[in-house]
């Protein structure tokens, strides 16, 4: 246990479909992350939120939406997604004031798209 | 920008033997974190050791260690008496320490497997 908890924990969606992922931390930290882990890739970053705001890495698609409502929860919405966007995707935490900027993660939700 | 390489994409070692990861970075900044993560089949991301970079004492954590040589950007991961349970993907991850909320920077992973 790490603090971070992600639902669904699997996920198969059609391309048409809408669907959200959720992520909570009880660890009282301000930032909060989404990662994808996609097969024989590093893993890479979709958004953080950080002391209020968002940062976003320009490549992501827009058929990802996040939404942080506070500190606690953050989502990421999905819609037309495409096959190539199956993968894990990770939600990370940490404290980024007077803390140790150590991120903790979730366990991941597997989605596939088919 | 910064990356981030592992050059091992497999190791393998046996139970109570001691084996070491190597990572290697690239940055122009000086001021930064350098973290090892692993993760087990469960997919589970987990925080094995950390290092800032201002430090020059090698961190440590119980069978972890890791060996910092700043000039060289380099930053391996040593597990001594290593135990079946430590077979996993282990990631070498790099932090910049100049802005609030910035991304880990991953390198592509290590899986190591532990024989008995």
């Amino acid at each position: 246990e790490t603090g971070v908890t992600q639902t669904p924990r699997h996920l198969v969606m059609g391309m048409t479909n809408k669907k959200s992922l959720k992520c909570e931390q009880h660890l009282g930290h301000n930032a909060m992350y989404w990662y994808k882990q996609s097969a024989k890739k590093p893993l890479e970053l979709m958004f953080v939120y950080s002391l209020e705001e968002r940062v976003e890495n320009n490549s992501v698609p827009s058929r990802f939406s996040p939404e942080c409502p506070n500190s606690s929860h953050l989502f990421l919405h999905l819609h037309t997604l495409q096959p190539e966007d199956s993968a894990l995707y990770l939600c990370a935490s940490s404290q980024e004031t007077g803390g140790s900027y150590e991120q903790y993660f979730g366990p991941g939700t597997r989605l596939t798209v088919t | 920008a910064q990356t981030v390489t592992q050059s091992q994409p497999e190791m393998s070692v046996q139970e109570a033997e001691t084996v070491t990861l190597s990572c290697t970075y690239d940055t122009s900044e000086s001021d930064y974190y350098l973290f090892w993560y692993k993760q087990p089949p469960s997919r589970q991301m987990i925080l094995v050791i950390r290092q800032e970079a201002y430090k020059q004492q090698n961190a440590t954590e119980n069978r972890f260690s890791v060996n910092f040589q700043k000039a060289a950007k380099s930053f391996s991961l040593k597990i001594s008496d290593s135990q079946l349970g430590d077979a996993a993907m282990y990631f070498c991850a790099y932090r910049s320490a100049n802005q609030a909320g910035t991304a880990l920077i991953f390198g592509k992973g290590t899986t190591l497997s532990v024989s008995s």
